[in-house]
C-alpha cells in the first residue's frame, strides 16, 4: 500500500513570499489533517477534512494560511504571505475513519 | 484544552530496556498512541492503546496504560542502536476521524 505523499520535501523562501505545499493521502481514506510542528516540538493540528469538508480549522491562522481539499483526495496548503514563524515542517496526515493515522514524510519549509 | 507532556530526553545502553513515559490530562481521551520520527522523517505509528486497556505488547513494545492517573509508558527491550529517534506520545479524544494531540516529544539515544 501506498503511503502519503508529499511534496515538495524542501522550500526555502523569503519572508513575505507565498508557498503551496501538495498532500496525496493514502487511497480510500476519508479523513486527511495538516499538521505544523515547529522544531522541538511536537505537530499542531492545522485543518483536518472529512472528503472535501472541513471539520476542524480552529487553530488554522486563517489570515494567511488557507486550504483546500475539492475533490475529497489531494489537498493544498498555502501560506500567503509567509512570516519568519511559518518556518517549520508541515505534515500532511490521512486516516480511512479508525484508530490509525498515517504521516508522510512532511515538507520543510524555511523562511528568511 | 489537553495537554500532554513528556520528559525531553532519555538516553540508554544498547541492550537494555528503555521506558519512556507521558501523562496527559484529557479524561475523555479514547485512544492513545506512540509514534516514531527519525530525523529528517515523517511520523511512524508504533502502536496505540485503546482506553479501555491497560497493557499492550507488540514484539519488542509494551504499552501501559495508568488510566486512573492519566499515564502512559512505552517500554522497548533490548534498545538497538536503530531505535535512536524523538518519540511522540498522542491522545485522541474519540479515536474515529478525529484530531491527535501531541506531547513534545522524547528523544531517545541509544549508546554503544
Amino acid at each position: 500500500e501506498a503511503g502519503v505523499a508529499q511534496s515538495p520535501r524542501y522550500k526555502i523562501i523569503e519572508k513575505r513570499q507565498s508557498v503551496a505545499f501538495w498532500c496525496n493521502p493514502i487511497s480510500g481514506h476519508a479523513t486527511l489533517y495538516w499538521y505544523q510542528q515547529i522544531l522541538g516540538q511536537g505537530p499542531k493540528l492545522l485543518i483536518q477534512f472529512q472528503n472535501n469538508g472541513v471539520v476542524d480549522d480552529s487553530q488554522l491562522p486563517k489570515d494567511r494560511f488557507s486550504a483546500e481539499r475539492l475533490k475529497g483526495v489531494d489537498s493544498t496548503l498555502k501560506i500567503q504571505p509567509a512570516k519568519l514563524e511559518d518556518s517549520a515542517v508541515y505534515l500532511c496526515a490521512s486516516s480511512p475513519n479508525s484508530a490509525t493515522k498515517y504521516f508522510g514524510p512532511g515538507t520543510r519549509l524555511t523562511v528568511t | 484544552g489537553e495537554d500532554v507532556e513528556q520528559s525531553l530526553f532519555l538516553s540508554v545502553r544498547e541492550g537494555d530496556s528503555s521506558v519512556i513515559n507521558c501523562t496527559y490530562t484529557d479524561s475523555s481521551s479514547t485512544y492513545l498512541y506512540w509514534y516514531k520520527q527519525e530525523p529528517g522523517a515523517g511520523l511512524q505509528l508504533l502502536t496505540y492503546i485503546f482506553s479501555n486497556m491497560d497493557m499492550k505488547q507488540d514484539q519488542r513494545l509494551t504499552v501501559l496504560l495508568n488510566k486512573k492517573d492519566k499515564h502512559l509508558s512505552l517500554r522497548i527491550a533490548d534498545t538497538q542502536t536503530g531505535d535512536s529517534a524523538i518519540y511522540f506520545c498522542a491522545e485522541s479524544p474519540t479515536g474515529t476521524a478525529s484530531k491527535l494531540t501531541f506531547g513534545t516529544g522524547t528523544r531517545l539515544q541509544v549508546t554503544l
